[in-house]
Formats: C-alpha cells, structure tokens, sequence
C-alpha cells in the first residue's frame, strides 16, 4: 500500500523558514517523481513544485509564487522528500501535501500557519 | 499560464442520478508527445484530495465506473452516471501539460 505521511508543519513568524519532511513507503521511490501542492483555508488547490527523479536529472521546477523561497530535495536512500520555505508569508498558510509522481497519491497533509 | 476554469461551482444533485461537472483551459492541452494531461481530482469533506481520472479518461484503481472523462483541446467533461452518498465533495479539474501545472477553481456536489 502507497504510503506517504508529511511532517513538520506549524505556527511561524512571516520571514521564518520551516522545513516540512514527506516520508513514502509502498512504491519505489527512486522511480517517481515527487510534487508538493497546497491549500489555504476554504480554497482550492496550488501546485508548489516538484522534484525529478536522478534518472532525470533531480532538478525541481516551483509555482512563481514560490520560486527563490522554496526548495524541494529528495533522499533516494530514505525515501523521503522535503520542503525547506524561506522568507514565509502570510499568504504561504495552508496545508501541504506531497504527492508521488504528479499527484498520483496524495499525503494527509501538514498544516502551516504563517502568522505574527 | 494556463487559466482552468469549471463550471458549475455548485451542483446539487439527487441520489441516483447522474451529473456533469465542465472544464475548460485556456490553451489547448495537448503535449508537445501527443498526450494530454487533463486531470480529476475529488475531495471529500476532511479529505486529502484523489485522483480520479489522468490523461482526459482513464480511470484510476479502485474509482468505480459510474465516473468518466472525456474532452479533447480546450474542453473537458467529467461525469458521474449515478451519484451515490459517497460523491459528496470538490472536484477538481488540472492541467498537466503547461508549466505551471493549474487547478480549476473546484466544482462542489451536495445532495439535494
């Protein structure tokens, strides 16, 4: 079973970073690509970003909104994908979910409460 | 950017009867492989979202058939043959082809 549980998410101060972690299980990894999309309060959804797999390159690709302040790595050996966000903002509040490949198979979530 | 926009916002529907949710890009959506990566997502009431439907109309394990895709270009269908309890929720439309990738504003189905 497909199997991915984000973590690290919180309250934070605007211009703070927070690092969340996307840990899988069930699929190989190292044959996915791995994205990040989020949702504010009430709204629909947004596309973050997404890493390639090392066949491809591993470079990722980020939503303008992000682009400068995000980063998304991937640890093959751990199966794990992380966001680092910098320079926050208010607007940067929601949940965050990772997905494998292109939003194949979704996470439950980790909510990020951007807020002084 | 691709604008992905749905219509209707809301549908309310009745139990056992069918619906249809539109979407519409504003560029066409077919890939420069000849694919075309148009996207249903739902998202029940607390949920994470699902995937339903990739590439206009294959469905993914474990949907049941009463949902289908179609469309070509610009413009999309999903719809539900009989709505049951269990449908209640957002649904999503994406577009895959373009960077960025664009969500439609989500179409919600309730009960009447």
């Amino acid at each position: 079973e497909v199997q991915l549980v984000e973590s690290g998410g919180g309250l934070v101060k605007p211009g703070r970073s927070l690092r969340l972690s996307c840990e899988t299980s069930g699929f190989t990894f190292t044959d996915h690509a791995m994205s990040w999309f989020r949702q504010a309060p009430g709204k629909g959804l947004e596309w973050v970003g997404f890493v390639r797999t090392k066949v491809s390159g591993g470079t990722a690709d980020y939503a303008p909104s992000v682009k400068g302040r995000f980063i998304i790595s991937r640890d093959d050996s751990k199966s794990i994908t992380d966001l680092q966000m910098n320079g926050l903002k208010t607007e940067d509040t929601g949940v965050y979910y990772c997905t494998a490949g292109v939003a194949v198979a979704w996470g439950q979530g980790t909510l990020v409460t951007v807020s002084s | 950017d691709v604008v992905m926009t749905q219509s209707p916002l809301s549908l309310p529907v009745t139990l056992g009867q069918a619906a249809s949710i539109s979407c519409r890009s504003s560029r066409s959506l077919v890939h420069s492989d000849g694919s075309t990566y148009l996207n249903w997502f739902q998202q029940r009431p607390g949920q994470s979202p699902r995937r339903l439907i990739f590439k206009i109309s294959n469905r993914d394990p474990g949907v049941p058939d009463r949902f289908s895709g179609s469309g070509s270009g610009t413009d999309f269908t999903l719809k539900i043959s009989r709505v049951e309890a269990e449908d209640v929720g957002v649904y999503y439309c994406m577009q895959g082809t373009h960077w960025p990738l664009s969500f439609g504003p989500g179409t919600k189905v309730e009960i009447k």
